[in-house]
């Protein structure tokens, strides 16, 4: 099955630094890359995602890249902020169209803390 | 409002004492997957639903059970748990057509096992 690493596990930068989380994944059948932020206590939402026929996505301070040859993944976090602090988890997937056997394989998370 | 909901939000048990964690979504969503969370682990799945009666193993299924009678309801069940179960729950559903890609958790249920 699909395995997903992810790193770093912690990650501490000062306000208004880059953040950069990657993750790797061993299924090249895998199309649909999902990142996660969850805040202490909470459930975890989504804040991006990317498909395997883009190679990057941008969504104002955040964005992800997709390397499929290589089978990596990133996650880019912009001029960051104390409320970007929490934990990210990527994940990875194969979605099909019309009902297919979706399963999420997330990575082990990043604890991500910026200072003021 | 478009959500999935999940009861009890926190749970203190005993071991061996049968528990059900409920979980609902009112979004017509056709798949539903429960999973476990452990600090360093990160979210690992449990058991997922395509569709009413039709379930599947996850990856960590041993020691729960679980069943989809309705579209909108797929509890949790542990039949005599254990301290091991000690964990942060998770339901999940999304739809297997048009967004097939978009995963709504619900809140969480913390369970303890005594």
């Amino acid at each position: 099955g699909e395995n997903v690493e992810q790193h770093p596990s912690t990650l501490s930068v000062q306000e208004g630094d880059s953040a950069v989380i990657k993750c790797t994944y061993s299924d090249s059948a895998s199309n649909y890359f999902p990142w996660y932020k969850q805040e202490l206590g909470k459930r975890p939402q989504l804040i991006i995602d990317i498909r395997s026929n883009v190679g990057e996505k941008k969504d104002q301070r955040i964005a992800v890249t997709l390397n499929k040859t290589a089978k990596h993944f990133s996650l880019h976090i912009t001029e960051t902020q104390p409320e970007d602090s929490a934990v990210y988890f990527c994940a990875a997937s194969i979605v099909g169209y019309g009902g297919s056997n979706y399963k999420l394989t997330f990575g082990k998370g990043t604890l991500l803390t910026v200072n003021p | 409002e478009a959500q999935v909901t999940q009861n009890p939000r926190y749970l203190i048990t005993v071991t061996g004492k049968k528990l059900t964690v409920t979980c609902s979504q009112n979004m017509n969503h056709e798949y539903m997957s429960w999973y476990r969370q452990d600090p360093g682990l990160g979210l690992r799945q449990i058991y997922y639903s395509m569709n009413v009666e039709v379930t599947d193993k996850g990856d960590v299924p041993e020691g729960y059970k679980v069943s989809r009678k309705e579209k909108r309801n797929f509890p949790l069940i542990l039949e005599s748990p254990s301290p091991n179960q000690t964990s942060l729950y998770f339901c999940a559903s999304r739809p297997t057509s048009g967004r097939v890609d978009t995963q709504y958790f619900g809140p969480g249920t913390r369970l303890t096992v005594l």
